[in-house]
């Protein structure tokens, strides 16, 4: 079966740094996104990896490795508004969206 | 990035009644749509895939007959929740890609309460 597995929930600090890991089994590989959901709102884009290796964007990089089935989101410089929940969505072979159950991060200041 | 528009945001009905969610891609053309339904505090769940001009794809365990998609065009799809009960209320959201391999961009959900 497909699986994708991420920590329910994750603590950290206001300023800090936070890896969110996300591990997969999937039918295929057609690309890794991590999306941001805030509560009550639909998620929002964060970032794609479908090459190994580390992708930034500012505040947010994404590291890859298809042969370990592994990814990471990395947030650096925590901000209050970065608590949501953050969910790891892999697309398989068929290019359907698998989705993992999602990181809930909570930031304290 | 693209944008997903999805009409309404909320929605209270009563039980026995239908609803009508509306998803439009404001500035591409989806030849394919998704629409999700989310639980509190719980991933996305796939409903169906809705194909333009073509009857939409169900997941497992969805009763097609309950929740009817329709893709008349490439800028629009629309779920409709019929005879609506309360254990229907939940967070519905639909999705577009440009194309295969890209991103999703999400509509704004619509939040569903059946009284």
């Amino acid at each position: 079966g497909q699986n994708i597995d991420q920590p329910t929930e994750m603590t950290a600090t206001e300023g800090a740094i936070v890896q969110i890991n996300c591990t997969y089994q999937t039918s295929g590989f057609n690309g890794l996104f991590w999306y941001q959901q805030h509560a009550g709102e639909a998620p929002t884009f964060l970032s794609y990896n479908v090459l190994d290796g580390l992708e930034e964007k500012g505040r947010f990089s994404s590291f890859l490795s298809r042969s370990k089935g592994y990814s990471y989101l990395l947030l650096k410089e925590l901000q209050m508004k970065d608590s949501a929940s953050y969910l790891c969505a892999v697309k398989d072979s068929n290019y359907q969206l698998i989705w993992g159950a999602g990181t809930k991060l909570i930031i304290k200041p | 990035g693209a944008v997903v528009s999805q009409h309404p945001s909320w929605v209270i009905c009563k039980s026995g009644t239908s609803v009508k969610i509306e998803c439009r891609s404001l500035d591409f053309q989806a030849t394919t749509m998704f629409w999700y339904r989310q639980f509190p505090k719980q991933s996305l769940m796939l409903m169906a895939t809705s194909n333009e001009g073509s009857k939409a794809t169900y997941e497992q365990g969805v009763e097609k007959d309950k929740f009817l998609i329709n893709h008349a065009s490439l800028t629009l799809s629309t779920l409709t929740v019929t005879s609506a009960h309360p254990e229907d209320s939940s967070f519905y959201i639909c999705s577009a890609s440009l194309s295969e391999g890209t991103e999703a961009f999400f509509g704004q959900g619509t939040r569903l309460t059946v009284v």
